[in-house]
Parts: structure tokens; C-alpha cells; sequence
């Protein structure tokens, strides 16, 4: 059984760009969320989508984004990039939102802003 | 608003030792609270979901506790490896979200 798959793995943009970072969830899951990584303040939740529709949303500007797909795959973009969004971006998945769900993660996308 | 501590940041022992690692959190109001290991630069791999109703969870050389209404779970990690090194996170979840909320982590070193 194929786990959480995330493209691409590393990207390199400039300040004031945008990107688009994609998760496929575990076959048969379809509860996506995201979550950024940094040195100084961890692991904090972006957001979080069940079947097409973001239930919760973390503290984060409305450059960030997000979206998922009738087949559970999703989505998070961010525009008009700044140094400070460089990161290591994670998705988790899970089988039954909101229950006893174990989440399960992929290898994530490291973002680097230049 | 849910905090996360997990003591020590780091620890560095020998092969073949048992340790504990701690987490503590600030809302007792949990569904449930999954630990996780993670490598360098890779993500996360779960490794015990321990639900609010149960006292203790058992994976292998791994045993996670939970007291729900003091606020603390350790993961107790039986006859440690150097394989065994690498970052452990806790992140409890309310009921209703997938959110999860992660400790800093505590960083562990297993020497041969």
C-alpha cells in the first residue's frame, strides 16, 4: 500500500514568486493536512481538508492556501514569496476525520525563497 | 490554546539502555495523542496513537503512557539502538480535527 506522496521534494523559488506543492493522500483517506517545519518554530499546523472542504485553518497569512480534490488529493499554494517561508512542508493523512484517526505522513517538500 | 513540551531537547546515551522520554501538554480536553519519530530532513513516522480512554499503548520496545488529567505522556523505548536515533515528537489532537499540535521534540542519540 503506497503512503502519503508528495511532489516535488525540494524546490527552489525567488522572493515574490508563487508555488504549488501537492499531496496525494493514502488510498481510501480523505482527510489531508499541512503543516509547516522550521528551525525556530517547529511544526506548526496550515490547514486541514476533508472531502473537498477546509474544516480548519492555522494562523497563517492568506498567502497561504489550499485545496483538495474529489479523489482527496491536494493542494497548498503560496504567492508572493517571502525568505521567511523557506521550509520543510509536510501532509498527513488520515482514514476518518475527526475519529480515532491515526495520521500518517509523506516525506514532505523542502521550499527554499531566494 | 494547546502548548507542548517535551523534555529533555536532547539526550545522548548507550546501546542497550532504556529511557524515557516526556510530554507534557497544557488542554487536557484530547482525543487521543500520537508519538512520532523523525529522521533528519525526512517526515514524520508514526509510531503509538494512544486514545484518551486507554492508560498505555505498546509497539514492540516502544510503551506510551498517557495521563490525560495531569497533562503528560512518556514513551518508554526498552534496550535502545543506534538505530533508535533520531527526533521524537508527541502532538496531541482534539476530537473533531485532524489538528495536531507538536511539542519542539526531544532529539535522541543512541552511541554504539
Amino acid at each position: 500500500k503506497a503512503g502519503v506522496t508528495q511532489t516535488p521534494r525540494y524546490l527552489i523559488k525567488t522572493r515574490g514568486q508563487q508555488v504549488t506543492l501537492s499531496c496525494s493522500p493514502i488510498s481510501g483517506h480523505r482527510s489531508v493536512s499541512w503543516y509547516q517545519q522550521t528551525p525556530g518554530q517547529g511544526l506548526q499546523f496550515l490547514f486541514e481538508y476533508f472531502s473537498e472542504t477546509q474544516r480548519n485553518k492555522g494562523n497563517f497569512p492568506g498567502r497561504f492556501s489550499g485545496r483538495q480534490f474529489s479523489n482527496s488529493r491536494s493542494e497548498m499554494n503560496v504567492s508572493t514569496l517571502e525568505l521567511g517561508d523557506s521550509a520543510l512542508y509536510l501532509c498527513a493523512s488520515s482514514f476518518i476525520s475527526g475519529k480515532a484517526a491515526e495520521a500518517f505522513f509523506g516525506q514532505g517538500t523542502r521550499l527554499t525563497v531566494v | 490554546k494547546q502548548e507542548v513540551t517535551q523534555i529533555p531537547a536532547a539526550l545522548s546515551v548507550p546501546e542497550g539502555e532504556n529511557l524515557v522520554l516526556n510530554c507534557s501538554f497544557t488542554d487536557s480536553a484530547i482525543y487521543n495523542l500520537q508519538w512520532f519519530r523523525q529522521d533528519p530532513g525526512k517526515g514524520l513516522t508514526s509510531l503509538l496513537l494512544i486514545q484518551s480512554s486507554q492508560r498505555e499503548q505498546t509497539s514492540g520496545r516502544l510503551n506510551a503512557s498517557l495521563d490525560k488529567s495531569s497533562g503528560r505522556s512518556t514513551l518508554y523505548i526498552a534496550a535502545s539502538q543506534p538505530g533508535d536515533s533520531a527526533t521524537y515528537l508527541c502532538a496531541p489532537r482534539r476530537g473533531g480535527s485532524e489538528k495536531l499540535v507538536f511539542g519542539k521534540g526531544t532529539k535522541l542519540t543512541v552511541n554504539p
